[in-house]
């Protein structure tokens, strides 16, 4: 099964709120990633998550927060976003905590903040 | 440096037709990884294929076969006899144990008219 599922798959938030998006595998992965894609471009890595530990964070603003609760699930926390983080958000996993492993990519969370 | 790049933004197929794709990288390394990933209008993408620097052999799957060139540093993608399902953005990527996250390319959108 290679599988990654995330939810929700669309997300509508103001400027104050605070969610969270989520992502889960069972392909028993050890790296886990989050990407930001604008449209007509190529996925930008935020953050890797190797052994349920931060990895690599890109130098993203505070305003994303991600989470590891368990080597299946990944979530990302959003609070005081602005117009711009408006993206396709990807989640996606690995078999082995290096970048030459191929990933894994859910389907995405279309998000929008107005 | 590294870098990939997909000098065809946009190509239109008529259902049938067999179509290239080309990718061209540059890197440094010795070893390194190559890659190939789908993306459909549901945003997902869809790993195709990883390829290691010390394996030449070109590779067949279905309607799907791969050139992989080191003299010239490529690793085209070819589709025979296109198909509607085909229509997607595809992008050629680039990694090495020495990187800290994938290389993607600026990806080709495909469309395949029926």
């Amino acid at each position: 099964d290679t599988e990654v599922t995330q939810t929700p798959k669309h997300l509508v938030m103001g400027m104050t709120n605070k969610k969270s998006l989520k992502c889960e595998q069972h392909m028993g992965h050890r790296a886990m990633y989050w990407y930001k894609q604008k449209a007509k471009k190529p996925p930008e890595l935020m953050f890797v998550y190797s052994y349920e530990k931060l990895s690599i964070n890109e130098s993203v603003p505070s305003r994303f927060s991600p989470e590891c609760p368990n080597s299946s699930l990944l979530n990302l926390h959003l609070h005081a976003l602005q117009p711009e983080d408006s993206a396709l958000y990807l989640c996606a996993s690995s078999q082995g905590d290096s970048n030459t492993y191929e990933q894994y990519f859910g389907p995405g969370t279309r998000l929008t903040v107005t | 440096a590294q870098k990939v790049t997909q000098a065809q933004t946009e190509i239109s197929v008529v259902e049938k037709e067999d179509v290239t794709l080309d990718c061209v990288y540059e890197t440094r390394d010795t070893t390194y990884y190559l890659f190939w990933y789908k993306q459909p209008p549901s945003g997902e993408l869809v790993f195709l294929i990883r390829r290691n620097s010390f394996d030449e052999q070109n590779e067949i799957s279905g309607r799907y076969s791969w050139n992989f060139q080191k003299s010239t540093s490529s690793f085209n993608f070819t589709i025979t006899a296109s198909q509607v399902v085909d229509s997607a953005v595809y992008f050629c990527a680039l990694s090495a144990p020495s990187y800290d996250k994938v290389i993607f390319g600026p990806g080709t959108s495909l469309s395949v008219i029926p």
